[in-house]
């Protein structure tokens, strides 16, 4: 079976602080990763995902992901918030791409000024 | 265009109402799929059609009537829903397989009176 989970259903930040949002996953075979994010009102939209190969991963909007396999993690950073950051985030897992995507109950980001 | 979309944004119906709810995308992708998203969960899968045929049902309960006409659209029809089925309906789609990106659309906001 497969599954992920974030820990923390909420993190608050300062503007220009450290964006941290965890994730571990469950898998007895090769996982792929992936964050998403959904803004208020709107669909989600890929942040970045690992396949295979390197394991520092870069994304849109200056966020990337470390695969540690040793860790079973999957943790989601940016090094400076933006207001605009403020949204859902989403880890999402899949068995060697052959099942749908489980997803994470989700971090929901607050940015404060 | 990397758009998938969805109609209509906002649905009211009653719980002997018949609606559809329509999803539209002209990437060539050839999965589609429906989610269904309550308040501050993840989404939760339905359907997929890979190649306009039906590949999983989540067990969806039959008011739920998925239809896919051709590999561009993907309707949901409903019919004698209950409140507890108001949720967010995402519509997303992929080039094939599970490793790549999901694109979402905005979502058919529905409310079941």
């Amino acid at each position: 079976a497969q599954s992920v989970t974030q820990l923390g259903s909420h993190v608050s930040v300062s503007e220009g602080a450290l964006v941290l949002l965890r994730c571990n996953y469950s898998s007895s075979v090769p996982p792929y990763l992936f964050w998403y994010v959904q803004y208020p009102n709107q669909g989600l939209q890929l942040l970045l995902k690992y396949t295979t190969g390197a394991t520092l991963v870069k994304g849109i909007n200056g966020f990337e992901a470390e695969f540690k396999k040793s860790e079973t993690s999957f943790h989601l950073t940016k090094p400076s918030a933006h207001m605009s950051d403020a949204a859902e985030y989403f880890c999402a897992v899949t068995l060697s791409g052959n099942t749908p995507l489980v997803f994470g109950k989700g971090t929901r980001l607050s940015v404060i000024a | 265009d990397t758009e998938v979309t969805q109609t209509p944004k906002h649905l009211v119906m009653g719980m002997t109402n018949k609606k559809s709810l329509k999803c539209e995308q002209h990437m060539g992708h050839r999965a589609m799929y429906w989610y269904k998203q309550k308040a501050k969960k993840p989404p939760e899968l339905m359907f997929v059609y890979s190649y306009e045929k039906l590949s999983i049902n989540e067990s969806v309960p039959s008011r739920f009537s998925p239809e896919c006409p051709n590999s561009s659209l993907l309707n949901l029809h409903l019919h004698a829903l209950q409140p507890e089925d108001s949720a967010l309906y995402l519509c997303a789609s992929t080039e094939g397989g599970y490793t790549g990106e999901l694109f979402f659309g905005e979502g058919s906001r529905l409310t079941v009176l």
